[in-house]
């Protein structure tokens, strides 16, 4: 199975602040690599696929990039509404793995 | 509006059985590749299985694979997901997604199972 691992696992910042976090497959994925948000008590929210592909609806202030191994998703302006904790995720092949999330905090 | 509104989470002993429904409207159900994944609460998300749009295909966890099956009714726009051998392990919150080249771009609000004797 592919192994996901995203770093940190909690960050704290304000709002305003430029937010970069980190998603790594154990094995090459290609750009199968998608971004999902979830608000507590929510359902996860899909907001990039193919690495770095903007769902519709979702604010442009999110963007990811990365090819492999190694992601990336950078919120370029947090603003208090993306208080919450992001997966990533592989469909590369079968069993499809998340990552265990980041927590974004407000400092 | 796609929505998915699952139904059939409960209470249920060790080695007993529970069948999980997703009902599906505002799409083409047929269409689309259909998913469960799962949340112990406080925890990670966890894909279980999935199911292509005609059935032909489905694919498991390996912690479920051989207790579960997915199975689906396009003409009743309705994912299920039967679940047997149930262990402690297996309490959740069940969510059902619709799947594709997008990875899952829509999910349902889930239904809580909870495996205890």
């Amino acid at each position: 199975d592919i192994q996901m691992t995203q770093s940190p696992s909690s960050l704290s910042a304000s709002a305003g602040d430029r937010v970069t976090l980190t998603c790594r497959a154990s094995q090459t994925i290609s750009t199968y690599l998608n971004w999902y948000q979830q608000k507590p008590g929510k359902a996860p929210k899909l907001l990039i696929y193919v690495a770095s592909k903007l769902e519709s609806g979702v604010p442009s202030r999110f963007s990811g990039s990365g090819i492999g191994t190694d992601f990336t998703l950078t919120i370029s302006s947090l603003q208090p509404e993306d208080f919450a904790t992001y997966y990533c995720q592989q469909s590369y092949n079968t069993p499809w793995t998340f990552g265990q999330g980041t927590k974004v905090e407000m400092k | 509006e796609v929505q998915l509104v699952e139904s059939g989470g409960g209470v249920v002993q060790p080695g007993g059985s529970l069948r999980l429904s997703c009902a599906a409207s505002g799409f083409t159900f047929g269409s689309y590749w259909m998913h469960w994944v799962r949340q112990v609460p406080g925890k990670g998300l966890v894909w279980v299985a999935r199911i292509s749009n005609d059935e032909s295909t489905t694919s498991f966890a390996d912690s479920v694979k051989g207790r579960f099956i997915i199975s689906r009714d396009n003409a009743k726009n309705t994912l299920f997901l039967q679940m047997n051998s149930l262990r402690d392990e297996d309490t959740a919150l069940y969510y059902c997604a619709r799947g594709g080249s997008k990875g899952l771009d829509n999910w349902g609000q889930g239904t809580l199972v909870t495996v205890s004797s």
